[in-house]
């Protein structure tokens, strides 16, 4: 069945550095990608997205480009801050539009 | 506008025991959705409603989970009887269609001692 892999955490970074975090896939046929975001105490929300192959989905200085030859869908951001602190999950929506998610990864910004 | 409101946001109970989780979707919004999240993993789709109707109950442990969605507005999943392996965060979902972004409520985080 449809996977999704993500790197584990916790990512520790300092404030301004620059910022990974990996996720891969496996589907059939061509699923959309999501990043949704946990930020402590808080719920699920949806960061960004992409509905096909090299589109780049961004919001708040993240960005992630559907990358179909590679199956991957990883999240950058430039320069990160300590509100950026939070866990990460990559998900895939299936033919069935269930979304299938990674295990997460935490992200620690340090000032 | 307000979003996804789930009650209570923690329980701690006996195994054993009955809980019962409430929750109220997005106004409008026709698809709800149940996961279950263990520690340090992603959610996991317990049950999808569209409007009052139960569409994908699959991964839905029947034996001992049970939901409802009267009128197709609030939900309230049980579990009868809690076991140990119950603990985890139990999150509430609504999106206006099924192809449409999921608003995640805070959530519910059960403990069965």
């Amino acid at each position: 069945g449809d996977s999704v892999t993500q790197m584990e955490g916790p990512v520790t970074l300092s404030e301004e550095a620059f910022l990974t975090i990996n996720c891969t896939y496996t589907a059939t046929g061509y699923p959309s990608l999501f990043w949704y975001v946990q930020y402590p105490g808080e719920g699920l929300q949806l960061l960004l997205k992409a509905t096909k192959a090299d589109d780049k989905g961004s919001n708040k200085g993240f960005e992630a480009t559907y990358r179909k030859e590679t199956t991957s869908f990883h999240l950058e951001k430039g320069s990160v801050q300590v509100s950026d602190s939070a866990v990460y999950f990559c998900a895939l929506r299936d033919s069935n539009y269930q979304l299938i998610w990674g295990a997460g990864t935490k992200l620690i910004i340090k000032p | 506008e307000a979003g996804v409101v789930q009650s209570p946001r923690y329980k701690i109970i006996e195994k054993k025991q009955p809980v019962a989780f409430w929750c109220n979707p997005i106004s409008g919004h026709n698809t709800l959705y149940w996961y279950r999240q263990n520690l340090g993993q992603g959610p996991e789709l317990l049950i999808r409603y569209e409007n009052e109707e139960a569409v994908d109950d699959s991964q839905l442990p029947k034996d001992r989970f049970s939901a409802e969605r009267l009128k197709g507005v609030d939900s309230t999943l049980k579990i009868q009887p809690a076991e140990l392996g119950d603990s985890a965060v139990y999150l509430c979902a609504s999106s206006l269609e099924l192809d449409n972004e999921q608003f995640f409520g805070p959530g519910t985080r059960l403990t069965v001692l």
